[in-house]
């Protein structure tokens, strides 16, 4: 398909186990985020790729959390030494960059993180 | 710290209604707000992204405003549908994307 892909769409780890979460954005969007939605709360930024710019890290909640993406394509979130609290639906988005400004971004069904 | 707000938490109407979702944030330095829908188990669908040189958009029986100066925003559902029951969240960005809770609609058949 054509829209943002994201993989697995659910994982269950024991606490104290390194995860890793996959994006494969829109063919062409050179912009990608990630936001982190707990349970009843509203949606968190996390992390901001534009292009071959220095990523926006400001919402990472921990040392523990960190993303990559090679060039304008596939990110990866990973998320060492997972607690509980990191329990949460994990959410990407890519969005093409014109003129200066972002344009609408297109999501992804989420990554479902379950930490035992 | 750009703060989001979105009032109603909740929304419940009969089939028909127009409606008026308010968002408001307490930043103006914005780039663009959008209005977003979720449903249940999957990730966002944007409606509208307003630019911070625009006033409003429209696309079918969706009308987003923005008045930036005053930070708000509202997002207008003519003649609402079952099918547009979900959750509704606007977002406004700059260099990274903030996002108020959300309303939750309900529009009863």
């Amino acid at each position: 398909g054509a829209g943002v892909s994201q993989s697995p769409s659910n994982k269950v780890t024991e606490k104290g186990k390194d995860v890793e979460l996959r994006c494969d954005p829109i063919s062409g969007h050179t912009a990608l985020y990630w936001y982190r939605q707990r349970l009843g709360q509203g949606l968190e930024f996390l992390i901001y790729f534009q292009g071959n710019s220095a990523p926006d890290k400001s919402g990472l909640p921990s040392d523990r959390f960190s993303a990559e993406r090679t060039g304008e394509s596939v990110s990866t979130l990973t998320i060492q030494r997972t607690q509980q609290e990191d329990s949460a639906v994990y959410l990407c988005a890519s969005s093409p960059y014109v003129g200066g400004h972002n344009q609408p971004q297109h999501f992804g069904d989420g990554t479902r993180l379950s930490i035992l | 710290k750009q703060e989001v707000t979105q009032i109603p938490a909740a929304l419940s109407v009969p089939e028909g209604e127009n409606l008026v979702l308010n968002c408001s944030f307490t930043d103006s330095a914005i780039y663009n707000l959008q209005w977003f829908r979720q449903d249940p188990g999957k990730g966002l669908t944007s409606l509208l992204l307003i630019q911070s040189s625009q006033r409003e958009q429209t696309s079918g029986r969706l009308n987003a405003s923005l008045d930036k100066s005053s930070g708000r925003s509202t997002l207008y559902i003519a003649a609402s549908q079952p099918g547009d029951s979900a959750t509704y969240l606007c977002a406004v960005s700059r260099n990274d994307m903030r996002f108020g809770a959300g309303t939750r609609l309900t529009v009863k058949p």
